[in-house]
């Protein structure tokens, strides 16, 4: 069975602080794929990052980096100089085995992240 | 170009009452999926279609729910009769061919049954 788990229910930082939010997964798949969705107070559900199982580099957008390590099944993802409009739930997600085509997601349980001034 | 569409936005009703939301996935799309979001629960997925033919439908919580894809771009989740704990965030989801491709939402339709 799939199952991602992100500990940390609920972070708060100040402004210009570094965050890193966690998540560990749980898979016998061989070939996966791991996201990052946003979800702001307005509720809609935003796609950060999609990232490969066979691709461990270190990903770099702007002031957000994903760090992907097989070793320890993790996903974790770090906000550098945190602002106020990155408040929001961050959901990690993995992809699930295929039958019948698409694509099936287990999504964790959500971190809501504040940033306060 | 347009992303998911759902509506209504929003949908208040009464206990008893038939309950029909809509998305339009992204077009060149071909899988489209149906989640539940509550504080309890978190996010469900309740059903998922791939080239319009339903693959999964093992989150539906009950016979009251049923969902349609009559065609590529345009589906239907449908609750008959409703009830007060089926109040939720109901999100369309779409992700072009592929295996494992990415998922994009939809605004979602905050549900509220009385």
């Amino acid at each position: 069975a799939q199952k991602v788990t992100q500990a940390q229910t609920e972070i708060s930082v100040v402004e210009k602080e570094d965050v890193t939010l966690d998540c560990v997964y749980e898979t016998r798949d061989t070939t996966y794929y791991l996201f990052w969705y946003k979800q702001p107070p307005s509720g809609e559900l935003v796609f950060l990052i999609r990232r490969n199982s066979f691709d461990e580099q270190n990903e770099i957008s702007g002031r957000y980096s994903w760090n992907f390590q097989k070793s320890t099944s993790s996903f974790n993802f770090t906000i550098t100089a945190s602002q106020v409009v990155d408040s929001a739930v961050y959901f990690c997600a993995l992809s699930g085995i295929v039958t019948g085509g698409g694509n099936k997601l287990t999504f964790g349980t959500g971190t809501q992240l504040k940033v306060e001034l | 170009d347009a992303g998911v569409i759902q509506s209504p936005r929003h949908e208040v009703t009464e206990m008893g009452q038939e309950v029909t939301l809509r998305c339009k996935p992204i077009s060149g799309h071909n899988s489209l999926f149906w989640y539940r979001q509550t504080m309890m629960r978190g996010l469900e997925l309740l059903i998922y279609f791939n080239n319009n033919v339903p693959i999964d439908d093992s989150g539906m919580p009950e016979d009251r729910f049923s969902a349609k894809m009559p065609n590529a771009s345009f589906s239907t989740l449908k609750i008959q009769p409703s009830e007060p704990r089926d109040s939720a965030v109901y999100f369309c989801a779409s992700s072009p061919p592929g295996l494992r491709e990415t998922q994009y939402f939809g605004p979602g339709t905050r549900l509220l049954v009385l």
